[in-house]
């Protein structure tokens, strides 16, 4: 079946400190891959993406993420955290073929402490 | 340049109301998803359309319709609320696969 893992619930970081959030997928074959992010009462905000190229991807905010076809995965780093980070986020895996949906992990929230 | 606009954004019912949610994007995109989104359980897709004309069940329809009036609107029907439909509702839109979703605000409702 296809599904989304994001491990962490939740995550706390210094303000300056760097952050990786995880997400794992299980695929029949190299999804589109997303991640979102929603802070409190928003809705989702796309973040980066990969469809194919370079697996390291550059997104808005400073977010990067690499996608690491061995491991399914596709996380989400960020060098140095600022304080308006804190917020879910969101990894997403979408098809290439076939029916045009997205499938979501459960979300990963982030707390930036000062 | 108002994206995707979703109309009411709050609501209460009483089991056994119905009641409409309505979804409009102004970027010409082909698709737009309804989703609901309860604590620990990210997003589930409840309906989506593809393409104007066509509409699709997601994971979880039950309890629910849908209607692609237009290219632009997109609303979501409750025939028969139930506390279990508590939840706050995204609409999102796409132009193709690749680009991802633009998302609604979100309607947060409550069935008491």
């Amino acid at each position: 079946a296809q599904s989304v893992t994001q491990p962490d619930i939740h995550i706390t970081v210094s303000e300056g400190a760097s952050l990786e959030l995880r997400c794992n997928y299980s695929y029949g074959a190299t999804p589109y891959l997303f991640w979102y992010v929603q802070s409190p009462g928003q809705g989702l905000q796309l973040l980066l993406k990969y469809f194919s190229g370079d697996t390291l991807v550059q997104g808005i905010k400073g977010f990067e993420a690499e996608f690491k076809r061995s491991q399914s995965s596709f996380n989400l780093r960020k060098p140095s955290v600022h304080w308006s980070d804190a917020a879910e986020y969101f990894c997403a895996v979408g098809a290439r073929t076939g029916g045009f949906k997205t499938i979501f992990g459960a979300g990963t929230r982030l707390f930036v402490k000062a | 340049n108002a994206g995707v606009t979703q109309t009411p954004k709050f609501q209460v019912l009483k089991t056994g109301q119905s009641m409409t949610l309505q979804c409009a994007q102004d970027m010409n995109h082909n698709s737009m998803y309804w989703y609901r989104q309860d604590p620990g359980m990210g997003l589930r897709l409840i309906y989506y359309s593809a393409s104007e004309g066509t509409t699709d069940k997601g994971e979880v329809p039950n309890g629910y319709n849908v209607s692609r009036l237009n290219k632009r609107e997109f609303s979501l029907r409750l025939e028969s609320a139930a506390p279990s439909q508590t939840s706050v509702y995204f609409c999102a839109s796409s132009a193709d696969r690749v680009n991802g979703y633009t998302f609604g605000s979100g309607t947060r409702l409550t069935v008491v």
